[in-house]
């Protein structure tokens, strides 16, 4: 049981290059999102999808698009990287039922040169 | 929109001491909080959390406790220990879809 895991772990773009960062949980989890960190920053939502079929944004949208590929898998997409976008990006998940507490990827740290 | 901040960006700790730290919400309908652990170069780890009915939850070395009254959460470590050098992030329930709001972390440094 993997729980969720992200590839890349390390990237670097230039300005203006495309790329995609994906994701996938093992839990059979509903939930899916999508968080940036920046330093000294808490965690701001991206994307989230609430169930398979379904995505929504969330506080910093502009500059991303993502795709819940199935249950399992869930991805996030810069098409024109910026290096406003440089940061480190955390996929999560959590079921439908319970509690609200979302488990997290390990990462992936994205610098855009 | 609303934030969960935290009144102290860092943290220095003797070893085997207890720790305290704290956050401030402002959505005073939010009806469930969590604490995490970021470790460095990790993803955040759930500890413990705590829903808008309870004033006080314990876990194993870990208490939370909510003060409604004040929009106040505090996470006390007992005992602390060097593994428990982390970022720790207060978070509360956005109301929908099962969204997270974070504050922006304290730092917990454990000095031997």
């Amino acid at each position: 049981n993997a729980g969720v895991t992200q590839t890349p772990k390390f990237q670097v773009l230039k300005t203006g290059q495309s790329m995609t960062l994906q994701c996938a949980q093992d839990m059979n989890h509903n939930s899916m999102y999508w968080y940036r960190q920046d330093p000294g920053m808490g965690l701001r939502l991206i994307y989230y999808s609430a169930s398979e079929g379904t995505t929504d944004k969330g506080e910093v949208p502009n500059g991303y698009n993502v795709s819940r590929l199935n249950k399992r898998e869930f991805s996030l997409r810069l098409e024109s990287a910026a290096p406003s976008q440089t940061s480190v990006y955390f996929c999560a998940s959590t079921g439908l039922q319970g509690p609200y507490e979302q488990y997290f990827g390990p990462g992936t740290r994205l610098t855009v040169t | 929109g609303e934030n969960v901040g935290l009144h102290l960006p860092t943290l220095s700790v003797q070893e085997g001491d207890n720790s305290i730290i704290n956050c401030a919400y402002s959505n005073s309908a939010s009806d469930y909080f969590i604490w995490y652990k970021q470790e460095s170069g990790k993803g955040p780890q759930f500890i413990i959390d705590i829903r808008s009915n309870m004033d006080k939850r314990q876990g194993q070395r870990v208490t939370v406790l909510l003060n409604k009254t004040v929009k106040h959460l505090s996470l006390q470590i007992a005992a602390t220990q060097p593994g428990d050098s982390a970022v720790y992030f207060c978070a509360e329930d956005s109301g929908s879809a099962r969204q997270l709001t974070f504050g922006s972390g304290t730092q917990l440094t454990v000095l031997p």
